[in-house]
């Protein structure tokens, strides 16, 4: 079965300093993988995907993914956080191919990204 | 352009009613998700239709439904409500149905308490 693990409930970074968001995933077949971000009380913003070729995806507002095969993981990167990137963050994975739910999304827990001034 | 559409913003019921959530799907956009997001936790899928046809099915009670209408905007009807229910209900259109050259679009969500 498709799945994601966020480990971290929550990750604290100083603005300016890189930041990490975690995330491992499980999948049958190749792996489809995306990231959201998600304001206070608002839906969920596309952050950027993985489906094939390179291994740095890059997406909006300056973030970027490395996907990692043998570790099957696909973690949130970001040069130079800023204040305004706090936020509650969700990886997602596709559902299975050849299934009636492929276009569903099985999202992580979430990760609370608090950036300080 | 309008984003993804959903209403009400927020809506409060009592145990064993009913309720009707909608949503108006990107202009051009044919697919349209529906998730339930509970407090602390990662979205959920429900739905998903695709050309007014069921394109997917989560796990949940039959007492969740849901349709698509010819000019592709959606409704989620749940029956029997339980405290359970409660949670903020996302809609997502994508002009696609399966995520692979198409991104999901969220609107705000309907916040759904039921007391």
């Amino acid at each position: 079965a498709q799945s994601v693990a966020q480990p971290e409930d929550q990750v604290n970074v100083a603005e300016g300093n890189p930041l990490t968001v975690k995330c491992t995933y499980s999948v049958s077949g190749n792996p489809y993988l995306f990231w959201y971000v998600q304001y206070p009380n608002r839906g969920l913003q596309f952050l950027l995907k993985y489906i094939t070729g390179d291994n740095l995806v890059k997406g909006s507002y300056g973030f970027e993914a490395e996907f990692n095969k043998s570790q099957t993981s696909f973690h949130l990167k970001k040069p130079s956080a800023l204040v305004s990137d706090s936020a509650l963050y969700f990886c997602a994975v596709r559902g299975p191919h050849g299934s009636s739910n492929t276009g569903k999304l099985i999202f992580g827990q979430g990760t609370t990204l608090q950036v300080k001034p | 352009d309008a984003g993804v559409t959903q209403s009400p913003t927020h809506l409060i019921k009592t145990r064993g009613q009913h309720v009707t959530l909608r949503c108006s799907p990107i202009s051009g956009h044919k697919s349209v998700s529906w998730y339930q997001q509970v407090l602390g936790q990662g979205p959920q899928f429900i739905f998903q239709y695709y050309e007014k046809e069921e394109r997917g099915r989560g796990n949940f009670p039959d007492r969740f439904s849901a349709r698509q209408f010819p000019n592709y905007s959606s409704e989620l009807n749940v029956n029997a409500l339980l405290l359970g229910d409660s949670a903020l209900y996302l809609c997502a259109s994508s002009q696609e149905g399966g995520q692979v050259n198409s991104p999901l679009h969220f609107g705000n969500g309907t916040r759904l308490t039921v007391t």
